[in-house]
């Protein structure tokens, strides 16, 4: 069956600091990888897409990496700000004659002063 | 349109009675996706097209669920015979191509009462 897990399911950190947020997934076959934050109430918006070939990609204070014969995904975030304050959610994409949309739980992130 | 767009934004019904959300791609997006959020959850996937063909339902959670997108645009998703369960946001995304980011709406955001 194809999954999406995220861990850790929720995380409060100090302002400042860094934190890392993990995705494992067991999607076959793979297309791609995406990382996307939703604010409360809002609709998801996209951080990073992956492919199979890339192991890293950065994005302002975002930084993906994928690990595609171990299925996993991290995303770090550096030097926190309040406006982190989200869940993050992998998505991850299975390419067949179409492609399936998997969604991972989410993670949600609170930065606190 | 400039992003995707989602009607109604709030709807309240009562047990039993038949709803219908509609989705506004982006326009000239190929592939149209349907999920469901309930509070605090990730989001959960329907339903997916590419242009007005249905490429998969697996995720409808049973029959009273249906979607469909004749022209290849608007997308309509049916609840018939609504249950309180089914009280959750309905987002519809949609993506230029298969492999291209999706772009998601602010959702549709359903009470069965």
């Amino acid at each position: 069956k194809n999954q999406v897990e995220q861990s850790p399911q929720s995380l409060i950190i100090l302002e400042g600091k860094n934190c890392t947020l993990q995705c494992n997934y067991t999607v076959s076959p793979f297309s791609n990888l995406r990382w996307y934050k939703q604010d409360t109430g809002r609709g998801p918006v996209s951080l990073t897409i992956m492919t199979f070939s890339e192991n890293t990609k950065s994005n302002g204070r975002y930084t993906a990496t994928l690990d595609a014969d171990t299925k996993q995904s991290s995303l770090h975030i550096t030097a926190s700000q309040l406006s982190d304050s989200a869940s993050y959610i992998c998505v991850v994409i299975s390419q067949t004659s179409y492609d399936k949309v998997i969604f991972g739980p989410g993670t949600s992130l609170s930065v606190i002063p | 349109g400039a992003g995707v767009s989602q009607s109604p934004r709030y709807k309240v019904t009562k047990r039993g009675q038949d709803v219908a959300l509609r989705c506004d791609p982006i326009s000239g997006h190929v592939s149209l996706y349907w999920y469901r959020q309930a509070l605090g959850q990730g989001p959960e996937f329907l339903t997916y097209f590419n242009y007005e063909a249905q490429q998969d339902k697996s995720g409808l959670p049973n029959d009273r669920f249906s979607a469909e997108r004749p022209e290849g645009s608007i997308s309509t998703l049916t609840i018939q015979r609504t249950e309180q369960r089914d009280s959750a946001m309905y987002r519809c995304a949609s993506s230029r191509d298969n492999t291209g980011e999706l772009f998601f709406g602010e959702g549709s955001r359903l009470t069965v009462l």
